[in-house]
């Protein structure tokens, strides 16, 4: 039971180039979550799935797009990257109030 | 529009003491509360929480206090452990919405 999975664990990116994060969970879970952490800003929510077929922005939806691709699944993109986007991301699934969280992908945008 | 916060980004205890974190919301339609603690290159896991329906909820030595007057919750720690230095960050959320707002953070460091 490795409960929420991210790939890849760091990436460089150049500006403008593109790329997608990978998150899997393997608890059934409906929600599903993508978080961005910044200095001094705390955990934001960038896009959420409520259940399979579905998804929602968040708070900085801006400049990401997301795909949940089936249940377990649940992918967000980069199509044009930019430094303001360097960041640690974080995906997260939940049946309820309490949400479990992956280990984190690092980018980096020059 | 900040509507959790944790005003103190830091804390310092020495081990064997009590730690107290503290979280203030905005939104009174907040009904549930949770506690997450983060170790470096980790993601967070979660700890405590509490709904509105009480004010106090406990385990092991973790503690969540809510004051819905105050829209005040605080974690307390006791005894404090060197191993419970990480960063907390508190959440609320709202029944049947299952996003969470989270807080910035308190970086804890517990001394031996």
């Amino acid at each position: 039971n490795a409960g929420v999975t991210q790939t890849p664990k760091f990436q460089v990116l150049k500006t403008g180039q593109s790329m997608t994060l990978q998150c899997a969970q393997d608890m059934n879970h409906n929600s599903m979550y993508w978080y961005r952490q910044d200095p001094g800003m705390g955990l934001r929510l960038i896009y959420y799935s409520a259940s399979e077929g579905t998804t929602d922005k968040g708070e900085v939806p801006n400049g990401y797009n997301v795909s949940r691709l089936n249940k377990r699944e649940f992918s967000l993109r980069l199509e044009s990257a930019a430094p303001s986007q360097t960041s640690v991301y974080f995906c997260a699934s939940s049946e309820w109030y309490e949400q479990y969280f992956g280990p984190g992908t690092r980018l980096t945008v020059t | 529009d900040q509507q959790v916060k944790q005003n103190s980004p830091s804390l310092s205890v020495q081990e064997g003491r009590i730690s107290i974190l503290n979280c203030d919301y905005t939104n009174s339609m907040f009904d549930y509360f949770l506690w997450y603690k983060k170790y470096p290159a980790e993601g967070p896991t979660f700890l405590i929480s509490i709904s509105s329906i009480k004010d106090k909820n406990e385990d092991g030595r973790f503690t969540v206090f809510l004051n819905k007057s105050a829209k005040h919750l605080s974690l307390h720690i006791v005894p404090s452990q060197p191993g419970d230095s990480a960063v907390y960050f508190c959440a609320a959320g709202n029944t049947g919405f299952q996003k969470l707002v989270f807080g910035t953070g308190t970086r804890l460091l517990v001394s031996p």
